[in-house]
């Protein structure tokens, strides 16, 4: 699987637009980039995925370089419960692996 | 809350002991996943059955063993205990087992073995 590389930490001000960098430059065109978020020692939370188009849900934008080597999730209104190590996976939609390999993650701290 | 259920949340046992991890995946998940969280370690995928069927196996030790049941819950036995296996451990669930379908994590049982 294609490694990424994220930031160990980042702050934000509730309210404001977190924007959450993650390099995979050695993803293949097989691959999705996915996002999940823990907070504190609760199950790992799926925020969003994608494949080469940016996408958005209630949660999160995701926006995919044209190269696909990095990506951004947005958060577009921080609150103080967004606070959680967030992950950043590449994921093969072939062969029999598909399981998520979990990196270090950013652990994002929502400020007051 | 995500669908999945995961049982017990606690657990406390001595080393050598067996104890057995319950999962039952949301309704309608086929594909269970088993992932163990240490604070060394980080979050490590370990097993992944689909219907019934054993399809990928990560880092998971001899010692730990896990089944899929016709009803789609499934077990996770870890026997002759270790300090070192004091961990969270995760199940996830997804339809399919597809890549393009996101894997819903439970809430965890957390291991502690004295």
């Amino acid at each position: 699987d294609a490694k990424t590389t994220q930031p160990p930490s980042m702050d934000c001000a509730e309210g404001r637009a977190a924007n959450l960098p993650c390099n995979h430059s050695t993803i293949s065109g097989n691959e999705y980039v996915y996002w999940y978020r823990q907070i504190h020692s609760q199950g790992p939370q799926y925020i969003i995925h994608g494949l080469k188009n940016n996408e958005t849900n209630e949660m999160a934008s995701l926006i995919i370089t044209e190269d696909r080597k990095s990506s951004t999730l947005i958060l577009p209104h921080a609150t103080l419960r967004d606070t959680a190590v967030y992950y950043c996976i590449v994921r093969p939609f072939s062969g029999s692996a598909r399981q998520l390999t979990f990196g270090s993650g950013t652990q994002l701290t929502v400020l007051p | 809350d995500s669908g999945v259920t995961q049982t017990p949340k606690h657990l406390i046992t001595a080393t050598g002991q067996r104890v057995t991890l319950r999962c039952s995946p949301r309704s309608g998940d086929l594909s269970v996943y088993w992932y163990q969280q240490s604070l060394d370690q980080g979050l490590q995928f370990l097993i992944q059955y689909y219907n019934g069927e054993e399809r990928a196996k990560g880092n998971i030790l001899e010692r730990f063993s896990a089944q899929q049941f016709p009803d789609l819950h499934s077990e996770l036995n870890l026997s002759s205990l270790e300090l070192g296996d004091s961990a969270l451990y995760f199940c996830a669930s997804s339809p399919s087992g597809g890549s393009g379908q996101p894997q819903h994590f439970g809430d965890g049982t957390r291991l502690s073995i004295l």
